[in-house]
């Protein structure tokens, strides 16, 4: 069982390059969340989507940006790295979303080093 | 703002003895409540939950409590075992609050043997 695959696990970037970060899943979930978690804190929603074609921001979305053509794929786009995009990312999906209590499935995370 | 708080970082206990994680919230609006476990280089993976409309959820060795009117609620581990050694984050949600699930900080708990 794959469940929710992230790719790369590890990253370094210089600022102002580019990069996405792939997050796929294998459940056939409708909703798909992107997360990140600073050291020391809980994990902040940056984007989500409630099926393909559909995205909304979460709490903390500037300067990413998303797009979900299939079920499957969710990736993250980072257009320009600053250092304060440093964190570790992880994508995560559900069946039915947090609106109707339903859990969250991780991926084991990327962490990226913006130098 | 920090609308969900886990004011100890950190947490050791012996084996077989219990835990007791805790977590305040100060959002009113949360009606869900979720408890996730995460071990280092890997991602959270969900442990129990409990919706507004109780006030205990038990799972095996896992018992939430929560106590609506002092915003609060505990995650107990009996008896608490090395393999539960991890980060352990508190997580809310409120009807019509979107998909936004919002984080604690997490407390990181350490069994000795």
């Amino acid at each position: 069982n794959a469940g929710v695959t992230q790719t790369p696990k590890f990253r370094i970037l210089k600022i102002g390059q580019s990069m996405t970060l792939q997050c796929t899943q294998d459940m056939n979930h409708n909703y798909m969340y992107w997360y990140r978690q600073d050291p020391g804190m809980g994990l902040k929603l940056i984007y989500y989507s409630v099926g393909a074609g559909i995205t909304d921001k979460g709490e903390v979305p500037n300067g990413y940006n998303v797009s979900r053509s299939t079920t499957e794929d969710f990736p993250l786009r980072l257009e320009l790295a600053a250092p304060s995009q440093t964190s570790v990312y992880f994508c995560a999906s559900s069946p039915r979303g947090t609106q109707l209590n339903e859990k969250l499935f991780f991926g084991s995370g990327t962490q990226l080093s913006v130098l | 703002d920090q609308q969900v708080k886990q004011n100890s970082p950190s947490l050791s206990v012996q084996e077989g003895r219990i835990s007791i994680l805790n977590c305040d919230y100060t959002n009113s609006m949360f009606d869900y409540f979720l408890w996730y476990k995460k071990y280092p280089a890997e991602g959270p993976t969900f442990l129990i939950s409990i919706s507004s409309i109780k006030d205990k959820n038990e799972d095996g060795r896992f018992t939430v409590f929560l106590n609506k009117s002092a915003k609060h609620l505990s995650l107990h581990i009996v008896p608490s075992q090395p393999g539960d050694s991890a980060v352990y984050f508190c997580a809310a949600v409120s009807e019509g609050g979107s998909e936004k699930l919002v984080f604690g900080k997490g407390t990181k708990l350490t069994v000795n043997p």
